[in-house]
């Protein structure tokens, strides 16, 4: 069964670089056909598409994040990494990692999520 | 404001049809797939929709959707008090180069 899981640090400050993995259990992200999404959720508010990457290299930005934006996959963890720089309290939010349901194309249909994590930006 | 527009809330009561509105334009709802994402509170969104108006398994046919022109409708017959949950609109949108959520629409089963 499928299941994702993302980590990393509850807190972070304000200027700094916030990082989180999912770690994907149940199937192999390496040649994996899907792309791998993260999404975030601010408090009390709606979701925003973060990015996407599948294992034949693709990756898409935000284009609002882009320019403090990486993600990345270390596949022999079975994981994916987000990096965003420069992070500000506007970027305190729920991050999910998800699984886009349809092989080979980017779609967005995420059919499976994390929990995901809750990261505040202090000051 | 969101580009995908989404009325804030909804209430039916059960057994009831409940249909939901996702008003966009050209460059999202016209020229691409919507998705339909479940949020019931503290979880993670669920796909309820996809492909315009497809179910994955699992989801009751109660949820039904469809799409025209510039907007997309969610509907959800047979209202249950287990469906009392946030519903949110998705599209690709060519103009912004982004992957758009409405703001979405709170069901309460009254």
């Amino acid at each position: 069964q499928l299941q994702l899981q993302e980590s990393g640090p509850g807190l972070v400050k304000s200027s700094e670089t916030l990082s989180l993995i999912c770690t994907v259990s149940g199937d192999s992200i390496r040649s994996s056909p899907y792309f791998w999404g993260w999404i975030r959720q601010s408090p009390g508010k709606g979701l925003e598409w973060i990015g996407s990457i599948d294992d034949r290299g693709n990756i898409y930005y935000n284009p609002s994040l882009k320019s403090r934006l990486t993600i990345s996959m270390d596949r022999s963890k079975n994981q994916v990494s987000l990096e965003l720089s420069a992070v500000t309290a506007a970027d305190t939010a729920r991050y999910f990692c998800a699984r886009d349901g349809r092989q080979f194309q980017l779609l967005f249909e995420f059919d499976h999520w994390g929990q995901g994590t809750l990261v505040t930006v202090t000051s | 404001q969101s580009v995908l527009t989404q009325p804030p809330s909804a209430s039916g009561t059960p057994g009831q049809r409940v249909t939901i509105s996702c008003s966009g334009s050209s460059s999202n709802i016209e020229s691409h797939t919507v998705n339909w994402f479940q949020q019931l509170p503290g979880t993670a969104p669920k796909l309820l929709i996809y492909g315009n108006d497809q179910r994955p398994s699992g989801v009751p046919d109660r949820f039904s959707a469809s799409k025209s022109g510039t907007s997309a409708s969610l509907a959800i017959s047979g209202l249950q008090s287990e469906d009392e949950s946030d519903y949110y609109c998705a599209a690709w949108d060519d103009s912004l180069n982004d992957y758009l959520f409405g703001a979405g629409t709170k069901v309460t089963v009254l």
